[in-house]
Parts: structure tokens; C-alpha cells; sequence
């Protein structure tokens, strides 16, 4: 079964930073990956994704992440941060042939100082 | 586009009663998923449907939990009796398939459902 692991559970940085959000995963095949962002009170929204190819994503909201299959991890990063990046924030994995079953890290707060 | 509804937004409930939580997919999207989240545990996938059929419950945590997709525009999850540790936020989420029946990836969730079990 695949897991992940989001090691840092709160980080503060100030408008204007740069980010770097930790994912580790586990599973015995290249996965899917993505990142999910959750503003306070609402759902999940995508941010992106990795199935193949290239191993650097591009996301909405100028984020991006690099899958590095030797180090098993999918960090997100952004290089300035803003006020509004402030929410907590989702690593996930899927299985290839388990339709769109994801496993959700613990997930990251990311608090933004002015 | 209306997106994943979701409702009611907040429940507030004691302990024994009967709880039913309701979600209407996106149109058109035919996997339905869902989730729970506390601060504890997480977020947790309790069960997934696929063009209406359960595919995977292994998450549901106890015969007090159930849940049913009548149609394609309609699920409901239940809990019969609810418990203090049932309370949470619970998440709809739907998602389309590509045409050649692959993994799009893409959950697209409700805005979340805050139980709270006295």
C-alpha cells in the first residue's frame, strides 16, 4: 500500500520568501502525484500534478514541483511567497490502475508573515 | 459551473441520533469519493464509487457507518448512531475519467461537511 509523509507540519515564512514544502512517498512503482491546497472553511483544490515525463510540474498560483525518484519525493516550491499562499497544504499519491483513489499526507500549514 | 454541493455545511448532533450527510458530484463525473478529516488522523478515504457502485469501503470504520449512491447526481453517507468520536469534517469529492478510461487524478471536493457529535 503507498503512503506519504509530509514532514514539517507548520512552516512560517515571510511575503515575499522562498517556499519549499517537504513529501516523501512510498510505493513499489512510479506513481501519480499531486499537491492540494485547503484555505480555511473549503474543500481541496488542485494545485498539480505528475504522471510522467518531465520531472518538473508547473502549477496554478506560480507553485511547481520536482518528482526525484531516488529521494521517493515530490516537494512543492514557489519562489516568493504571498499573503494569500497562506493555507495548509496536501501531498498525495495515487496508484496507477486503482482509478483516482488517492493517499493524502498529513498535510502542511503555511503561515505567511507581512 | 456549480461544483460539488455538499450538505448540511455544519451538524450538530448528540450522541445516538442518526446523522445522514448528502453530496451531489459534479454532472458528468462518474467516481464519487468519500472523505473524512480530523486533526488526528487526517484525511481519510472511507469509501469510493465508480458509475454508481461502491468500488472500495475498506475505509468505512464500523457497520455505523454507511453510504449509498442512488444515481449518478446523489450520495448519501450515514451514520446510525453517531458517537462523540464520529465528529469531523466530512468531504464529497467527485472526478471524470478520461475518455480512454484512464486515472485524470483530479478530485474535485465539496466545500466539507462539519459534524459535531455531543
Amino acid at each position: 500500500a503507498q503512503s506519504v509523509t509530509q514532514p514539517d507540519i507548520h512552516i512560517t515564512v515571510s511575503e515575499g520568501a522562498s517556499l519549499e514544502l517537504r513529501c516523501n512517498y512510498s510505493y513499489g512503482a512510479t506513481p501519480y502525484l499531486f499537491w492540494y491546497v485547503q484555505s480555511p472553511g473549503q474543500g481541496l483544490q488542485l494545485l498539480l500534478k505528475y504522471f510522467s515525463g518531465d520531472t518538473l510540474v508547473q502549477g496554478i498560483k506560480g507553485f511547481e514541483a520536482e518528482f526525484k525518484r531516488s529521494q521517493s519525493s515530490f516537494n512543492l516550491r514557489k519562489p516568493s511567497v504571498h499573503w494569500s499562499d497562506a493555507a495548509e497544504y496536501f501531498c498525495a499519491v495515487g496508484a496507477r490502475g486503482a482509478g483516482n483513489m488517492l493517499t493524502f499526507g498529513g498535510g502542511t500549514r503555511l503561515m505567511v508573515k507581512p | 459551473d456549480a461544483g460539488v454541493i455538499q450538505s448540511p455545511r455544519h451538524e450538530v448532533t448528540e450522541m445516538g441520533q442518526e446523522v445522514t450527510l448528502r453530496c451531489k458530484p459534479i454532472s458528468g463525473h462518474n467516481s464519487l469519493f468519500w472523505y473524512r478529516q480530523t486533526m488526528m488522523r487526517g484525511l481519510e478515504l472511507l469509501i469510493y464509487f465508480n458509475n454508481n457502485v461502491p468500488i472500495d469501503d475498506s475505509g468505512m470504520p464500523e457497520d455505523r457507518f454507511s453510504a449509498k449512491m442512488p444515481n449518478a447526481s446523489f450520495s448519501t453517507l450515514k451514520i446510525q448512531p453517531s458517537e462523540p468520536r464520529d465528529s469531523a469534517v466530512y468531504f464529497c469529492a467527485s472526478s471524470p475519467r478520461t475518455g480512454g478510461g484512464g486515472n485524470t487524478g483530479e478530485l474535485f471536493f465539496g466545500e466539507g461537511s462539519r459534524l459535531t457529535v455531543l
